[in-house]
């Protein structure tokens, strides 16, 4: 089945610790984007990447890092900067330029402790 | 910079009565509008998109209408079924030739639920 995954569903981690969210799609989908959900809030844009090695800061980078290395990958690192980490981390995908909807994974529910 | 402000936060409804969700946005160049509907654990799934060159465009029980000028698009829910609930967002994005690059601005999402 094509789709995109991301795990693990849930994620435990102590303060001060970094942590790697994967997130990985056969869509054959060039552009790829990280997402932050809070409750009460809409999704809130932390990097996307139009093709691989390269990529861009959303609205919330601060305190994250990712990689495009492969096409089909789009890891992002939660680092011990990210003053709030705690959340629901959604990874999407869409296929290009004029291809307008973005697919979404299951989503990754990290809780910093 | 885009925004989207999404209303109401919550919305309960019977079922079979109509649901409307209203979104308002203030980048006059956004021409791509699509609505996501989420369930409890899972990612947001689209169910309904307009662009700025039409202003309805229906599938079966959902609707989408767009005022351009007004700058507010909204979603229309007819015939409401249990299953309708959900966390719904609408977007706007800046797509083909624009700066953004499919780069989708959400609303603050409503939670709909419909009462059997």
């Amino acid at each position: 089945d094509g789709g995109i995954t991301q795990s693990p569903k849930y994620l435990f981690r102590k303060e001060g610790q970094n942590v790697t969210l994967s997130c990985e799609q056969n869509l054959n989908h060039d552009a790829m984007y990280w997402y932050r959900q809070d409750p009460g809030q809409g999704l809130r844009l932390i990097y996307y990447s139009q093709i691989v090695n390269d990529f861009q800061k959303g609205d919330i980078a601060e305190g994250y890092s990712v990689s495009r290395e492969k096409k089909e990958s789009f890891p992002l690192t939660v680092t011990s900067a990210q003053k709030n980490p705690t959340a629901f981390y959604l990874c999407a995908s869409s296929s290009g330029r004029d291809a307008n909807e973005q697919f979404f994974g299951p989503g990754t529910r990290l809780t910093v402790l | 910079g885009e925004n989207v402000e999404q209303h109401p936060s919550t919305l309960s409804v019977q079922e079979g009565d109509s649901a409307v969700i209203k979104c308002t946005y203030s980048d006059s160049a956004s021409n791509y509008f699509p609505w996501y509907k989420q369930e409890l654990g899972k990612g947001p799934q689209l169910i309904i998109d307009i662009r700025s060159n039409v202003g309805e465009k229906k599938d079966q029980r959902i609707a989408v209408t767009l005022n351009k000028t007004a700058k507010h698009f909204s979603l229309h829910i007819t015939e409401t079924q249990p299953e309708d609930s959900a966390v719904y967002f609408c977007a706007a994005s800046i797509q083909a030739g624009g700066t953004s690059y499919g780069k989708l601005t959400f609303g603050q999402g409503t939670i709909l639920t419909v009462h059997p």
